[in-house]
């Protein structure tokens, strides 16, 4: 059972944008400004896109955009290509005692 | 380029103990600015963190795994380790080693996302 609640699957057409969720609670997502997002293609190594929330990382196209309100953190993807199909992790820093780093449970993004 | 490269058996039997080692190459492990960590992808599911050790040698661990795992760091040698202990099929998964990064603030520390990754090792749990 992953720490995070992400939809399981979100499509678009290219050129639109899509939105993925992630939610949690006030002692992760909402209580902290520490939230990230990996992009997974198949068979290959998680990619860091983006940390603290909103900030993208090097590299990461403008595309790529991280926001949150209250305990859901969402990223989007605007003008979507097809090299964007893959799967998506949200993860947040936990306050708990002792704290930890919880990861969603993945989002498969297809362009159609 | 900070490169880090996991290494270790590809087969474990259960209820034995997984042992795996992350060498860092073009950087320094005994960096103030950064924790290092395991997380693993069993076939077909999610990522799981595992957990992550400084150079000092403090350490955080993923709460469902802390009574079976240990991550221990050498900065001699410029790697880190982790051990998994009784392991059953479930621990079947690829497992990656990541240079995390984030914030300190006195004696509280946000190292909580992964900047480097390792090409990940396939650990599968069988007899």
């Amino acid at each position: 059972q992953s720490a995070l609640t992400q939809p399981a699957s979100v499509s678009g057409s290219p050129g639109q944008s899509i939105t993925i969720s992630c939610t949690g609670t006030s002692s992760d997502v909402g209580g902290y400004n520490y939230v990230s997002w990996y992009q997974q293609h198949p068979g290959k190594v998680p990619k860091l896109m983006i940390f603290d929330v909103s900030n993208r990382a090097s590299g990461v196209s403008n595309r790529f955009s991280g926001s949150k309100s209250g305990n859901t953190a969402s990223l989007t993807i605007s003008g979507l290509q097809a090299e964007d199909e893959a799967d998506y992790y949200c993860s947040s820093y936990t306050g708990s005692n002792p704290p930890y780093v919880g990861f969603g449970g993945g989002t498969k993004v297809t362009v159609l | 380029q900070l490169q880090v490269q996991e290494s270790g058996p590809g087969l474990v039997k259960p209820s034995e103990t997984l042992s795996l080692t992350c060498t860092v190459s073009g950087g320094s492990i005994s960096s103030s600015s950064h924790y290092w960590g395991w997380i693993r992808q069993p076939p077909g599911k999610g990522l799981e963190w595992i957990g992550s050790i400084y150079y000092s040698g403090n350490t955080y661990y993923n709460p469902s795994l802390k009574s079976r795992v240990t991550i221990s760091v050498d900065t001699s040698k410029n790697l880190f380790s982790l051990q998994l202990s009784s392991v059953t099929a479930p621990d079947t998964a690829v497992y990656y080693c990541a240079r995390h990064a984030g914030y300190s603030y006195g004696r509280y520390n946000f190292y909580y996302y992964m900047d480097v990754w390792g090409k990940g090792t396939t650990v599968t749990v069988s007899s």
